[in-house]
């Protein structure tokens, strides 16, 4: 079966420093790769996204490239700020169609905190 | 894109009881999804429905059911509900993009 796998957290940074959060997956045929963002007392909201390998996702500032030779999906940001405080997920999806539906499968999420 | 509202944001039932919570998204997507998240277990599929009264049970369906008579709506029902049950409930659309948006999500506690 599908399963995504995420750096333990939680991540402690000062504001300015380089992010990584490390997510490999296992999957079979050609899945699409998400992050998601959970602030606090809120839903998960799309981060970014790849559909095929070598794409690069980004937004706010965040990237991801997909790396289907080492099944990655790692999580960078050059400057992180107070407000990228939050949880995140990485998710795989199986194309929707036959039977799988789009359903997604998530990593157990990292807690990133940032301080001034 | 779509927008993806939940009944409630904090519920709090006893033991026992019927619990029913909803889920409506703004357009026609097909393929909606009931998850339930829990600290260091990431989100786990509970069920979900890929048209109006077509459902298929996800990875832990036990103790719950769905309903969806209507394209733009699809109810989570525990039937009785227990402890264990107690988490945050998220619904989420997926889109022909191949992209999933969710709603707010319900704090559920039983006690």
């Amino acid at each position: 079966g599908n399963s995504v796998t995420q750096m333990e957290g939680p991540v402690t940074l000062s504001e300015e420093a380089f992010l990584t959060i490390n997510c490999t997956y296992t999957a079979t045929g050609y899945p699409s790769l998400f992050w998601y963002v959970q602030y606090p007392g809120e839903g998960l909201q799309l981060l970014l996204k790849a559909t095929k390998a070598d794409d690069k996702g980004s937004n706010k500032g965040f990237e991801a490239t997909y790396r289907k030779e080492t099944t990655s999906f790692h999580l960078e940001k050059g400057s992180v700020q107070v407000s990228d405080s939050a949880v995140y997920f990485c998710a795989l999806s199986e194309r929707a169609g036959g039977t799988s539906y789009g359903k997604l499968t998530f990593g157990q999420g990292t807690i990133l905190t940032v301080h001034p | 894109d779509v927008k993806v509202t939940q009944s409630s944001r904090y519920l709090v039932k006893r033991t026992g009881e019927k619990v029913f919570l909803e889920c409506v998204q703004d357009m026609d997507h097909e393929n909606m999804f009931w998850y339930r998240q829990d600290p260091g277990l990431g989100l786990r599929l509970i069920y979900f429905s890929y048209d109006v009264k077509m459902k298929e049970k996800g990875d832990i369906p036990e103790g719950y059911s769905v309903s969806r008579e209507k394209k733009e709506r699809f109810s989570l029902i525990l039937e009785s509900a227990s402890t264990n049950q107690t988490s945050m409930y998220l619904c989420a659309v997926h889109t022909k993009t191949y992209e999933q948006y969710f709603g707010p999500g319900t704090r559920l506690t039983v006690t």
